[in-house]
């Protein structure tokens, strides 16, 4: 069975410029979450799907990052423009028994943003 | 919301019995505790998840004492490749909130 698959791997931009990065979850899994990982540090959640609903989106900085999971199943997210600061890698993991704490989620190798 | 704590840092040599403890000390009563490990340049991966008192699997064990206020991870006989940052994560049911840890980089040396 395919693991969560996300692209590009790495992404150089100038700063003020659009990116974006997309992650396909494992098949079937209904909930899809999007983290943010600083060097050094723990992943950060940004935002988590129950299909294609965003219930959780609190830690999204919404003034210039965007996501959508149209039809439940891939998503993308989006940063426009990008800063300095967003340097980070973007994880994106799944899980199949909906939001339940004790679920085990699977994670993408991540897409390693570079903002210059 | 749950908030966790954990060394920066641990070493050890092949064959030894690493522990890692994680202090959690507002966990909720519906809260899971779960530890994932991560390599360079690839996404954390799940290796055990426990309620209170023991669990064991393949690779680990889970303690977690009666006040689930702390929980320890055990890597019996660890090799070089188990070296990695250890995250302990407490799954926070009210308002979904998922908090990792600071994480914990094990090295292993020969």
């Amino acid at each position: 069975e395919a693991g969560v698959v996300q692209s590009p791997r790495y992404k150089i931009i100038e700063k003020k410029q659009p990116v974006a990065f997309w992650c396909n979850p494992i098949s079937g899994h209904n909930t899809l979450y999007w983290y943010r990982q600083n060097l050094g540090q723990g992943p950060e959640l940004l935002i988590r799907y129950e299909n294609e609903e965003a219930v959780d989106d609190s830690q999204l900085p919404k003034d210039r990052f965007s996501a959508e999971r149209l039809k439940g199943v891939d998503s993308t997210l989006k940063i426009q423009p990008a800063e300095l600061g967003d340097s980070a890698v973007y994880l994106c993991a799944s899980s199949g028994r909906g939001w339940v704490e004790d679920d085990e989620q699977f994670f993408g190798p991540g897409t390693r943003l570079t903002v210059l | 919301l749950a908030k966790t704590t954990q060394p920066i840092s641990m070493d050890s040599y092949e064959g030894q019995e690493v522990n890692i403890t994680c202090s959690h000390n507002n966990i909720a009563t519906n809260d899971y505790i779960t530890w994932y490990q991560q390599f360079p340049s690839q996404g954390p991966r799940f290796i055990i998840q426990g309620y209170k008192t023991k669990v064991t699997n393949e690779v680990a064990s889970l303690f977690i004492p009666a006040d689930r206020k702390s929980s320890t991870l055990s890597l019996p006989r660890v090799s070089l490749s188990d070296t990695a940052v250890y995250y302990c994560l407490v799954a926070t049911g009210q308002g979904g909130k998922l908090i990792f840890g600071q994480g914990t980089e094990l090295s292993v040396k020969p």
